[in-house]
């Protein structure tokens, strides 16, 4: 079973529709999470952390679920701009590095 | 702007050739990395320092060699690379080692291309 395993995709949906990316992690012992969004031909950007008890940064909201080893992300009210590849990334224990799913694509059309 | 900066963009190199790319953090981060990027797989670690001693290599054949002078700088050289080896390869910095909480910074990346 992979470490980090996401849906590819592509999702495409219309501007202004809601739309939710799963990730599954095999490591009960995993610690962090986070979502990077990465565009078309360039580095990995960091989108938000994943906390907890869920946490929310404008129309992004991003879920954990330690006891089914999944973790969230939700668009709300999609824009063109946020056409890009989401990878999900866990951290198993401090000081070893980031694990990284293959990503999934989402392509947001007017 | 991210404070990573990596060199060159593009390279194109032939099986014999021997090439170097680079990367230079200016984040005042401990922890730098390598990591490659083929289509349809996720990135793949190669090599992890932290102030400058490394600490992880994954598993990467010896045609590719890491240099790290100082905390700021790392260096990966290539020599008789092969055509798989093509792929987009970038570095990446953090404040400390990936842990709890720990981002990461990366470069545009050098996308690598083997004849």
């Amino acid at each position: 079973r992979k470490e980090v395993e996401q849906d590819p995709g592509p999702f495409n949906v219309p501007e202004g529709a809601t739309v939710a990316f799963n990730c599954t992690y095999s490591n009960s012992a995993s610690q962090s999470f986070f979502w990077y969004r990465q565009d078309c031909r360039k580095e990995p950007k960091l989108l938000m952390s994943v906390y907890s008890s869920g946490n929310e940064d404008g129309r992004f909201t991003a879920q954990l679920n330690r006891a089914s080893q999944y973790i969230s992300l939700l668009i709300r009210d999609s824009k063109l701009s946020d056409s890009a590849t989401y990878l999900c990334v866990v951290n198993i224990q401090a000081g070893t590095a980031l694990i990284f799913g293959k990503g999934t694509t989402l392509s947001v059309s007017s | 702007e991210t404070g990573v900066t990596q060199t060159p963009r593009h390279l194109v190199m032939g099986m014999t050739n021997k090439k170097s790319l680079k990367c230079e953090q200016h984040l005042g981060h401990n922890a730098m990395y390598w990591y490659k990027q083929s289509a349809k797989k996720p990135l793949e670690l190669m090599f992890v320092y932290n102030f400058k001693e490394q600490t992880e290599n994954n598993s990467v054949p010896s045609r590719f060699s890491p240099e790290c002078p100082n905390s700021s700088h790392l260096f990966l050289h290539l020599h008789t690379l092969q055509p798989e080896d093509s792929a987009l390869y970038l570095c990446a910095s953090s404040q400390d080692l990936a842990g709890v909480g720990e981002k990461l910074f990366f470069g545009s990346g050098t996308q690598l291309s083997v004849l």
